[in-house]
């Protein structure tokens, strides 16, 4: 069972917002940095946001990370048919001394 | 731009030590603090296994750190993992990463992955 809980799935239009949540603990999301990674099928993850909201060079503005208390949300404007993909956050527990994945959230782009 | 790519046997039989190398091409192992890897069983989520530092200093992840040894080699420019006892349960894609899921800059860098299958 992941540490972190993420919604299995979400799905929105092309062209719309969507949000994707990722829920811990105090000892996790409240204590640490949050990222996010996007996986299209058959590939590696790649990093989206690191600390809570910054993004990585070549990584857009639609792309968007925001935390608070022990939830952590990303954001994508603009919806575009390759945004279909899985989307995973990450943080570290200073119980566990360990990173952790959320589960996974499958955004379809209907 | 950093490149890792990760090498090991494709196919295992339980009971067995899986072992992993990352090459890491493009820049200097020493130019990140912490080195990773995370595996993806089949159709399921990722799984941070551990991470080593330049100090040789390592993390595990709990449930596997009796089975888990992370290194590094700093003049061959690679980190490994080894992995004992394996069973089917084991059977993922193991990736190398450069960084991690809470650290400072995230898990930046990605091998492509290989997969590793425990089968007798």
């Amino acid at each position: 069972q992941p540490v972190l809980t993420q919604p299995p799935s979400v799905s929105a239009a092309p062209g719309q917002k969507v949000t994707i949540s990722c829920s811990g603990h105090s000892s996790n999301i409240g204590s640490s940095y949050v990222s996010w990674y996007r996986q299209l099928p058959g590939t590696a993850p790649k990093l989206l946001i690191y600390q809570n909201n910054q993004r990585p060079s070549g990584i857009p503005d639609r792309f968007s990370g925001s935390k608070s208390g022990t939830s952590a949300t990303l954001g994508i404007t603009g919806l575009q048919p390759g945004d279909d993909a899985d989307y995973y956050c990450g943080t570290w527990d200073t119980s566990l001394s360990a990173g952790v994945f959320g589960g996974g959230t499958k955004l379809t782009v209907l | 731009q950093v490149q890792l790519q990760e090498s090991g046997p494709g196919l295992m039989k339980p009971s067995g030590t899986l072992s992993l190398t990352c090459a890491v091409s493009g820049g200097s192992i020493s130019s990140s603090k912490w080195w990773s890897w995370v595996r993806q069983p089949p159709g399921k989520g990722l799984e941070w296994i551990g991470e080593i530092n330049q100090s040789g200093s390592p993390n595990y992840n709990p449930s596997l750190k009796s089975r888990v040894t992370i290194s590094i080699d700093k003049p061959k420019n690679q980190f490994s993992l080894k992995m004992s006892s394996v069973t089917a349960a084991d059977t993922a894609v193991y990736y190398c990463v450069r960084g991690g899921p809470g650290g400072g800059h995230g898990a930046d860098s990605w091998g492509q992955g290989t997969l590793v299958t425990v089968s007798s």
